[in-house]
């Protein structure tokens, strides 16, 4: 069954409006929880790592006010993409650690951003 | 990823088997995990390997040689549900601490 669910599956939004995408771990905490954006036909980049209880960490060339990421509880980790811009539609993947050095990412069915 | 390299896409027809190959740089390396992903839609776990050698998982078998940096996912009995977008990916301590880095996939098309 699925490990983690992400919300909204799609969503389309006007330019200068905010959106914000949930990222939820099903049946486990997690501690720790990775953003990823990926535009067609390109690699996953990471975004952000998020981490419950203190402030996320951003990649390099990731704007951390335009991508607001909070992690307040073991199993919800939300990112809000604020003043929304059409260069920022894109594929939005949420992914969840399970434990071990060894386990391998857990992917949210992702979200496909639109702004028009 | 800027330091993963795959092959832009292949091809291949059914029944086959073919070969992926992915090279990388890391300071802290730490994995190397294969995935699937199909257009639209999330990427899902093949295999993984941390040591040198051959991992099987049924159809799929994964490659590691930590020295030369290279890595290959062999696919074997090709169906045409196998064409769809196969990442190589990493886990580097010392870039992205826990997290995957992503090369930018290799696209494989199936044919009858």
């Amino acid at each position: 069954g699925a490990v983690v669910s992400q919300h909204p599956s799609w969503v389309i939004c006007k330019s200068g409006t905010s959106v914000k995408i949930e990222c939820r771990s099903l049946d486990f905490q997690a501690t720790t929880m990775f953003w990823y954006r990926q535009f067609p036909k390109q690699s996953l980049m990471l975004m952000a790592t998020s981490n419950e209880g203190s402030k996320a960490t951003y990649e390099q060339g990731v704007e951390k006010d335009k991508f607001l990421i909070n992690h307040a509880s073991l199993t919800l980790s939300t990112l809000t993409v604020t003043s929304a811009h059409p260069e920022d539609s894109s594929f939005y993947i949420c992914s969840v650690e399970t434990g071990t050095d060894n386990s391998p990412l857990h992917f949210g069915n992702g979200t496909r951003l639109t702004v028009t | 990823g800027q330091n993963i390299d795959q092959p832009t896409e292949m091809t291949a027809t059914e029944g086959a088997i073919v070969q992926i190959n992915c090279t990388y740089q890391t300071s802290g390396f730490n994995g190397l995990f294969w995935y699937q992903q199909h257009a639209g839609e999330a990427p899902t776990f093949l295999s993984y390997n941390v040591l040198d050698g051959l991992e099987e998982k049924g159809r799929f078998s994964s490659f590691l040689s930590r020295s030369k940096g290279y890595s290959y996912l062999l696919l074997k009995e090709l169906q045409m549900k196998d064409s769809a977008s196969y990442l190589c990916a990493v886990r580097d301590w010392a870039q992205a601490g826990t997290a995957l880095i992503f090369g930018k996939g290799t696209t494989l098309s199936v044919s009858s």
